[in-house]
């Protein structure tokens, strides 16, 4: 696609539920990030995909986080048991692989904002 | 710890004016400086600063990195009202340069 897409743009749960975030990253984009952004508070990194290698997890909050990607594309971020703490806006974004995200940027998608009531 | 520092957090000007923006960083074995422009949800991209005293030019928009006094200035000339946005600063370094470390970013709002 023309961009990073992801969806739900708004999603609000109840405490205690599951919720799944979807992103689409740009086509020939190998590199995908997951970000989240709460309040007053700046980006925070969660887990990085890169082509076929392992994932690095090391942003994840806790092991109620997770997330994959299927074929090297269209990934998915899942939350277990949601807690407030976890509201937040969850950006996704893309690159090309290696050096691409420092020399032509990251494209973020326009992220799903979570509210756990 | 590294840590990217943003100044000021908030800024009101009004229209034609010109704003400079501030991120300092202290970042082990730095390596780049990016700036964003974030508006509602999703940042953009506007630069990426890598050696000391080359100015990035955008239109109204520059930027420069002093890697000896370990900060970046974003300026804005003549700005317009579609300027509002959050402006992120971010950096990375040589050893792992995939975690940007993000600042808390300037909420600039330009006044017609």
């Amino acid at each position: 696609g023309a961009g990073v897409s992801q969806s739900p743009s708004n999603k609000v749960t109840e405490k205690g539920k599951d919720v799944e975030l979807r992103c689409d990253p740009i086509s020939g984009h190998t590199a995908l990030y997951w970000y989240r952004q709460s309040l007053g508070q700046g980006l925070e990194f969660l887990i990085y995909f890169q082509g076929n290698s392992a994932p690095d997890k090391s942003g994840l909050p806790s092991d109620r986080f997770s997330a994959e990607r299927t074929g090297g594309s269209v990934s998915t971020l899942t939350i277990q048991r949601t807690q407030q703490e976890d509201s937040a806006v969850y950006l996704c974004a893309s690159s090309l692989p290696g050096r691409g995200g420092l020399y032509y940027g990251y494209t973020f998608g326009s992220g799903t904002r979570l509210t756990v009531v | 710890e590294d840590k990217v520092v943003q100044s000021p957090l908030s800024l009101v000007v009004h229209e034609g004016d010109t704003v400079t923006l501030n991120c300092s960083y202290e970042v082990t074995n730095f390596r780049s400086l990016l700036w964003y422009k974030q508006e509602k949800k999703a940042p953009t991209f506007l630069f990426m600063l890598t050696s000391s005293g080359i100015e990035k030019k955008s239109g109204r928009l520059s930027s420069i990195l002093d890697k000896k006094e370990l900060f970046s200035i974003l300026n804005i000339t003549a700005t317009q009202t579609g300027d509002s946005a959050i402006y992120l600063c971010a950096a990375t370094n040589a050893g792992n340069n995939r975690k940007l470390i993000w600042g808390l970013g300037t909420s600039l709002a330009v006044n017609p």
